[in-house]
């Protein structure tokens, strides 16, 4: 299977302060995704993001598939963008639209007041 | 819109029980459907996965199972439940190759 490698591990960051996560990949890949995972365990998708550069307010992500990574960027951090960040990737099948998401093993975000 | 529910939110059963977790989907049709588990630690664990009615294909094999008797309906059972059990479980569907979107999961302790 695929290798996905995030960095780093842990981030304890101030409110109001920026960050950027790092994922990489081991393969080429059909697509890409970014989610959070809040306190509660829920799993909320931020981008999907196969290639190029998107923006949600505070939060952007750029994949550069060629070179088999992403970044997740967050600006003037809140309280509220604490959890687990996780990048998965897609693989499918050739001809197919059968593939699984290959996850990483998250970064774990705490943003102090 | 499409959403996805999962019952129950939480549970607690004994050691050798059986278990019945349920996964639906509405606003889709034919969807990829999927189980995972999320131990303590973050990792997520592919568990089961489907692309139709009655086609179900597993990743580990362990003390768990799957069906999918309806298009939009994924059951996650056990016989009898082992303490190694205890996570969190996830259901998310997939459309072709569009993005992946998850339950809410439901968080079981066995004791």
């Amino acid at each position: 299977g695929i290798q996905v490698e995030q960095s780093p591990p842990d981030l304890i960051l101030q409110e109001g302060a920026n960050s950027t996560l790092r994922c990489n990949f081991s393969d080429s890949v059909n697509n890409l995704q970014w989610f959070h995972q809040n306190p509660w365990g829920q799993l909320i998708n931020l981008f999907y993001i196969p290639s190029g550069t998107k923006q949600n307010g505070r939060l952007s992500a750029t994949t550069v598939a060629t070179e088999r990574y992403s970044l997740l960027y967050i600006s003037s951090s809140q309280t509220t963008d604490s959890g687990v960040y996780f990048c998965a990737v897609l693989k499918a099948d050739r001809g197919s639209t059968l593939g699984r998401l290959y996850f990483g093993r998250g970064t774990q975000l705490t943003v102090w007041p | 819109s499409q959403t996805i529910h999962q019952w129950p939110a939480t549970l607690v059963q004994p050691v050798g029980s059986p278990l019945s977790l349920e996964c639906t989907v509405e606003g889709t049709s034919n969807p990829n459907l999927y189980w995972y588990r999320q131990a303590a630690g973050r990792g997520l664990q592919l568990l089961f996965y489907s692309v139709g009615i009655g086609q179900i294909s597993s990743e580990v094999p362990q003390n768990l199972s799957a069906s999918r008797p309806q298009d939009r309906q994924f059951i996650l059972s056990s016989k009898k439940l082992l303490l190694s059990d205890s996570g969190f479980y996830l259901c998310a569907w997939r459309a072709g190759r569009g993005g992946q979107y998850f339950g809410p999961g439901t968080r079981l302790t066995v004791l």
